[in-house]
């Protein structure tokens, strides 16, 4: 089955850049669009980045999103911190009738 | 405004059901391809279950022969019936549209507390 694999935590400084991967089990992760979702504490998920690199209206451009074929990876960069952005993010893609999600990153701005 | 709205959550023994309801605003549930999503307490999300508007239903593994999808037209209502509950079942369920051919989700309902617990 096919599977996303992500860091368990990161931990930046506001302002500063953040960058969380996503690596594909197998396959090539190009073949289906990657998804970024974020999650704060108490509320429903909210979409950051869609197919591969698409921001939603509403989400600041310091929110992009990219994918790597050499190393079968999807990344979300975050730069300009802000405190706010402190919350889980899950990537997520699609495996023929399975929609799979990583285990979610839990982002800290300290 | 496109919203979807969850309900039907609760404390339900092992062994026990639950049904879980969606109710959609601004577009119909059955044109379009629509999903069951939880969180358990400490886990990341999973995808639990799809119906797509021909109808056709889909499941993970996990909930496979005792989770079943549905909708009622009428009602512009999505259903997730949960039989033979587990503990490993307590989550936050959330009901969300799909976007077809780039099978992503949008937009989420709120999400409804389900307990498994004796």
């Amino acid at each position: 089955n096919f599977m996303l694999t992500q860091p368990h935590s990161v931990s930046e400084s506001p302002g500063k850049t953040v960058t969380i991967s996503c690596t594909g089990s197998s396959g090539s992760i190009a073949s289906n669009y990657v998804q970024w979702y974020q999650q704060r504490p108490g509320s429903a998920p909210t979409t950051v980045i869609y197919e591969d690199d698409q921001r939603p209206s509403g989400v600041p451009d310091r929110f992009s999103g990219s994918i790597d074929s050499s190393s079968n990876s999807a990344s979300l960069t975050i730069s300009g911190l802000k405190t706010e952005d402190e919350a889980d993010y899950y990537c997520q893609s699609y495996d023929g009738n399975n929609w799979v999600f990583g285990g979610g990153t839990k982002l800290t701005v300290l | 405004e496109v919203q979807l709205v969850e309900s039907g959550g609760g404390l339900v023994q092992p062994g026990g059901s639950l049904r879980l309801s969606c109710v959609a605003s601004a577009f119909t549930v059955s044109g379009n391809y629509m999903s069951w999503v939880r969180r358990a307490p400490g886990k990341g999300l999973e995808w639990v279950s799809v119906i797509y508007s021909g109808g056709s239903t889909y499941y993970a593994d996990s909930v496979k022969g005792r989770f079943t999808i549905s909708r009622d037209n009428s009602k512009n209502t999505l259903y997730l019936q949960m039989n033979s509950l587990r503990a490993e079942d307590t989550a936050v369920y959330y009901c969300a549209r799909v976007r077809t051919v780039t099978n992503w989700f949008d937009p989420w309902g709120q999400g409804t507390l389900v307990t498994v617990s004796s």
